[in-house]
């Protein structure tokens, strides 16, 4: 009975690159969420998404970051021409509808731009 | 509107005492209010959680107290032990921000042998 798996686990980028994560939810939970945790710092909404829908993206940097839950595979979080500031752990959780008691956050991707 | 705060930063407590961590919320329209813990390199993960229709909710050594006119929640953890040292983070969700947890700054508790 797997959690929710992200990969990968750690990720080291150069500024101006692009980073991927990606985000397996738990088996037969249809919504996926995305946060983002700063050093000393709780974590931060970014996006809800559903298969093929974002429900709610108000936690999104306007520009060069996107995200996208398809019909099949992952969930994947997309940073284009990344930046220091975005040097972060990102966590994924999923959900099944209406159902916070199964809210089941993954172990994070530790990305870091240099 | 949709800020959760919570304190201390920061707790030190000896083994066998009680840990005490508030959350102070904003936003009436939350309904759900989780507390996660979260040890290093690891995600957060739930620990308890309560609906405003109840005042206290205890699940062994946890419990949260909840008080609804003051938009207040706390944790309290009994007989602490050194392996609740972690952070705890409380958060809260509900009204037009269905799906979206916001969180406290977190607390990191230490607790000593």
């Amino acid at each position: 009975n797997a959690g929710v798996m992200q990969n990968p686990r750690h990720l080291v980028r150069r500024r101006g690159q692009e980073a991927r994560l990606r985000c397996s939810p738990v088996k037969g939970h249809s919504h996926v969420y995305w946060y983002r945790q700063l050093p000393e710092e709780g974590l931060k909404f970014m996006v809800y998404l559903q298969k093929e829908n974002i429900i709610d993206e108000s936690g999104m940097p306007k520009e060069r970051f996107s995200a996208e839950f398809p019909k099949e595979g992952p969930s994947i979080l997309r940073i284009q021409q990344v930046v220091r500031g975005d040097s972060a752990a990102y966590f994924c959780a999923s959900s099944p509808p209406d159902r916070f008691d199964g809210y089941t956050f993954g172990s994070g991707t530790r990305l870091t731009v240099v | 509107q949709q800020q959760v705060k919570q304190s201390p930063q920061s707790l030190i407590v000896q083994k066998g005492g009680i840990s005490i961590i508030n959350c102070a919320y904003e936003n009436t329209a939350f309904d759900y209010f989780p507390w996660y813990q979260q040890f290093p390199g690891k995600g957060p993960a739930l620990l308890i959680a309560i609906r405003p229709d109840v005042s206290e909710k205890k699940e062994g050594r946890f419990t949260i107290s909840f008080n609804k006119s003051a938009k207040q929640f706390s944790l309290h953890i009994m007989d602490s032990q050194p392996g609740d040292s972690a952070t705890y983070f409380c958060a809260a969700a509900g009204g037009t921000s269905y799906g979206k947890l916001t969180f406290g700054q977190g607390t990191i508790l230490t607790v000593h042998p």
